[in-house]
């Protein structure tokens, strides 16, 4: 593949609705991340995988969210009870093993709407 | 505390004036910082890195540890240089902190 690849790119759920956002990394990075960006921020580190196993997850902001890396490749972030206040872009990084000249390389982005 | 500070939101200049984007860090350790750049409808992609030293479209970036800062400099700006900037720092477990972006408008 030519990047990261991120799907849905737009998602609009309904409030209390679970939803699910997958992000598919460049074939061969270990190291894969999730952000948030709200409206006017910058985005705000959610998580990071190394492999199959998620290396921080200091940044999910409570139970609701959660995110699997079943194989060590594709990742997906899961939103349980959904709230207004998670509307936002949510963005997902991949980079080879982390190191002092590792790039990340960002998906596009899945613009998650709740009403 | 870990934090970026960007101070501007918006800085606008005209084609061929210089340009610098602010940006201020907070860090207890030995600092890694990255100015990645989004254009309109594409995705965020890095710029520059301050280890490398280098310059990319024209850009410089200096990190001053005495002043904490890391702000993004060009001596004369294009219009395909419009795009929105973030400050970002490495912190430990690689995990980036961005800061807020100043959107960079050069006018014809």
């Amino acid at each position: 593949g030519a990047g990261v690849s991120q799907t849905p790119s737009n998602k609009v759920t309904e409030k209390g609705k679970y939803v699910e956002l997958r992000c598919d990394p460049i074939s061969g990075h270990t190291a894969l991340y999730w952000y948030r960006q709200s409206l006017g921020q910058g985005p705000e580190f959610l998580i990071y995988f190394q492999g199959t196993g998620a290396a921080d997850d200091s940044g999910l902001p409570n139970d609701r969210f959660f995110a699997v890396r079943p194989e060590g490749s594709v990742s997906t972030l899961k939103i349980q009870r959904t709230e207004r206040g998670d509307s936002a872009v949510y963005l997902c990084a991949s980079s080879l093993a982390p190191g002092q000249h590792t790039e990340a390389f960002f998906g596009q982005g899945t613009r998650l709407t709740v009403v | 505390a870990q934090r970026v500070t960007q101070p501007e939101k918006l800085l606008s200049v005209f084609k061929g004036a210089p340009v610098e984007l602010k940006c201020n860090y907070s860090y207890s350790g030995s600092p890694e910082l990255f100015w990645y750049v989004q254009y309109s409808r594409q995705r965020l992609q890095l710029l520059l890195r301050h280890i490398s030293r280098e310059s990319i479209k024209g850009f410089t970036a200096d990190l001053n540890k005495g002043e904490t800062s890391f702000h993004l400099k060009k001596p004369f700006a294009q219009e395909e240089d419009s795009a929105m900037y973030y400050c970002a720092l490495k912190a430990a477990t690689n995990k980036l902190i961005f800061g807020t972006g100043t959107l960079l408008a050069v006018q014809p």
